[in-house]
């Protein structure tokens, strides 16, 4: 079956200039995270889903980095007035809810570049 | 919050070799403790992960063992081969209402021919 999907896979942003980047879980996942990876760190915890509900965003660097999830589904995470920093690559990972499944599935990331 | 140390940062073997990559946790709570194989531009693939009422968990060529007492957990890839190399990553996942995992830096692990 189809993984975790992410898009776009590259983005380039001037300085200033608001992002959005899409991740879609795998279907019936309940639980969607959102995570930053920098050039040769490891992935750091933004935000988590689950279902239609953020139930931590503590992870979330500034207010200017805002996720979204309506329908439970497919979630989006914005960035406004993109700066330097926010340049590294956004993972998103899905888990299902069955009960001692723990295993995050990740997708193929979304590389930000700002200018 | 946890805290993952992972070590070392790079790691060469000949292939054939074993490599061995060890993590400490912080938090006690954690119950968790994936292995994960990041290629260059790629997404994180699990590999083997274990739970914290198991000591040791083997797969093929790939086991891991924790230690719970002394809060940390290995990675073993024994007969390396050349497409064993890759970032791999340790994390633990916390038992309480926080579900997300917190990450080592990453070993750079560089198999040669």
């Amino acid at each position: 079956g189809a993984g975790v999907s992410q898009s776009p896979r590259y983005k380039v942003a001037k300085r200033g200039q608001d992002v959005a980047l899409r991740c879609d879980p795998i279907s019936g996942h309940v639980s969607l995270f959102w995570y930053q990876q920098a050039l040769g760190q490891g992935p750091e915890f933004l935000t988590y889903f689950q279902n239609e509900a953020q139930l931590d965003k503590s992870g979330l660097p500034s207010d200017r980095f805002f996720a979204e999830r309506p329908e439970g589904s497919v979630s989006t995470l914005k960035i406004q007035r993109t700066q330097q920093e926010d340049s590294a690559v956004y993972l998103c990972a899905s888990s299902p809810a069955l009960a001692g499944v723990n295993e995050q599935f990740f997708g193929p990331g979304t590389r930000l570049t700002v200018l | 919050g946890e805290n993952v140390e992972q070590h070392p940062s790079t790691l060469s073997v000949q292939e054939g070799d074993s490599a061995v990559i060890k993590c400490t946790y912080s938090d006690s709570a954690s119950n968790y403790f994936p292995w994960y194989k990041q290629e260059l531009g790629k997404r994180p693939q699990l590999i083997i992960d274990i739970r914290s009422n198991v000591g040791e968990k083997k797969d093929q060529r790939i086991a891991v063992t924790l230690n719970k007492t002394a809060k940390h957990f290995s990675l073993h890839i024994t007969e390396t081969q050349p497409e064993d190399s890759a970032v791999y990553f340790c994390a633990a996942l916390s038992s309480g209402s926080a579900r997300q995992l917190t990450f080592g830096s990453g070993t750079q692990l560089t198999v040669l021919p």
